[in-house]
């Protein structure tokens, strides 16, 4: 099942702080976050583990909440570089226990102004 | 290290016609992954290859979708005949295993399909 990310689009002036959120209604073991860029391949950003591990990148961090099955994504001071679009991506075994893989939610838009 | 690598990066046709997609995954990564993405949404997992085995096609509407891994390295994805809802990016992505909670996928640019 899709997870839910929010808000669907945010537009922040430089320097300002942004929060986006991954919601599931199953279980989490692991949450994929990625950018994307118009027109390019989305591109890892890091990987929140269950057990409320809290996870750096530049000046993005992220949180993962096992309780509320729910994940975070913290961009602190933006930059016009973090434009993109970020995806979260919930991680599950399939069925036959062989692989793990990955549902990725709808996305948020995020914009950059100077 | 070279990234996942597809061609070609833009494809246009006609319903009905046919087209195929080519993908040389990282060295030494198991797994490879297709991905349907169109605008506005997020990728949706169409075939998930361990090695030259596929490990799930669920996704994978069958009587129009293809895809193969020979050798267990590059794969290729065909639509056979392509209708205007297949007009999306279609994303390979890959990753060493696909067991590991930790494992990360890395994608490549993507071909961007019109159907017409």
């Amino acid at each position: 099942q899709q997870p839910v990310q929010s808000p669907q689009a945010v537009i922040l002036r430089e320097g300002e702080d942004a929060v986006i959120n991954c919601s599931s209604s199953k279980a989490l073991y692991s949450v994929h976050w990625y950018r994307q860029k118009h027109g390019e391949a989305p591109v890892f950003l890091m990987i929140l583990l269950k057990g409320g591990e809290q996870k750096g990148h530049e000046k993005i961090s992220a949180s993962f909440n096992e309780k509320k099955q729910q994940s975070s994504l913290y961009l602190t001071a933006s930059q016009l570089s973090y434009s993109g679009t970020y995806f979260c991506g919930t991680d599950r075994m399939i069925s036959s226990g062989s692989a793990r893989q990955l549902t990725f939610g709808s996305g948020t838009q995020l914009t950059v102004l100077p | 290290e070279a990234g996942v690598a597809q061609s070609p990066r833009y494809k246009i046709i006609e319903k009905r016609q046919s087209v195929a997609f080519w993908c040389n995954p990282i060295s030494g990564h198991a797994t490879l992954y297709w991905y349907q993405q169109i605008l506005g949404q997020g990728p949706k997992l169409l075939i998930q290859f361990q090695n030259n085995g596929v490990v799930d096609d669920s996704q994978l509407p069958k009587d129009r979708f293809s895809a193969e891994r020979l050798k267990g390295v590059d794969s290729t994805l065909k639509i056979q005949p392509a209708k205007l809802e297949d007009s999306a990016v279609y994303l390979c992505a890959s990753s060493l295993e696909s067991l590991r909670v930790r494992d990360t996928q890395y994608f490549g640019p993507g071909t961007r399909l019109t159907v017409l």
